[in-house]
């Protein structure tokens, strides 16, 4: 089945601790990128890949990394969570993005 | 910078009603594309419908529509003979050519009442 993967689902972490959220897709996309999703604001893209090794920063970045060492895996790293961190999570894929990303199932992430 | 503005927050319909979410979108390109996402409460987001700027004929999905109004930056969407499996957040999205970033609207919380 074609899908985007992210794991975890859900995690509860303290300030400071860092962690990753991982990204997975069966497409061969080259198009990968992260979004958060926060009441009122929609989704607003972190950062985003066009292929291996070519990342780039989205709207709100800062915070964040990300790594594209394969084509399948787009992980997002917050090197020092803070509770505005605090926020569901998406990775999205596409072949070509004019046709609309596929989404992963979320990753609802609380920093206290 | 291009933004994509989903005016009602909430919106009800009545089951095998009608009902139309609006959207408007600020832009100076002339190619883009729009998208309706649906996020019901499994939280997964599905791709909807899509719209291709230099179309000028509107895209359906069997009872899924949209009235794309280039000129006045408008992209609704029609839902006919609402279902209950309707009920969702309906996200509006834009692309243009030069932006690597699909942009979204703040959403719009759809109920439907049996």
């Amino acid at each position: 089945e074609a899908q985007v993967t992210q794991n975890p689902r859900y995690l509860i972490t303290v300030t400071g601790k860092k962690l990753t959220v991982t990204c997975s897709q069966n497409m061969n996309h080259e198009y990968m990128s992260w979004y958060r999703q926060d009441p009122g604001l929609g989704l607003r893209q972190i950062y985003y890949s066009m292929n291996v090794e070519v990342t780039d920063k989205g709207d709100v970045p800062e915070g964040y990394k990300v790594s594209r060492k394969e084509k399948r895996n787009f992980p997002l790293i917050l090197e020092s969570p803070s509770p505005n961190q605090t926020s569901l999570y998406f990775c999205a894929s596409s072949l070509d993005p004019f046709y609309g990303y596929t989404f992963g199932s979320g990753t609802r992430l609380t920093v206290v | 910078a291009q933004t994509v503005t989903q005016s009602q927050p909430e919106m009800s319909v009545q089951e095998a009603e009608t009902v139309t979410l609006s959207c408007t979108y600020d832009t100076s390109e002339s190619d883009y594309y729009l998208f309706w996402y649906k996020q019901p409460p499994s939280r997964q987001m599905i791709l909807v419908i899509r719209q291709e700027a230099y179309k000028q004929q509107n895209a359906t999905e069997n009872r899924f529509s949209v009235n794309f109004q280039k000129a006045a930056k408008s992209f609704s969407l029609k839902i006919s003979d609402s279902q209950l499996g309707d009920a969702a957040m309906y996200f509006c999205a834009y692309r243009s050519l030069g932006l690597n970033d699909m942009r979204f609207g703040a959403g719009t919380r759809l109920t439907v009442k049996p």
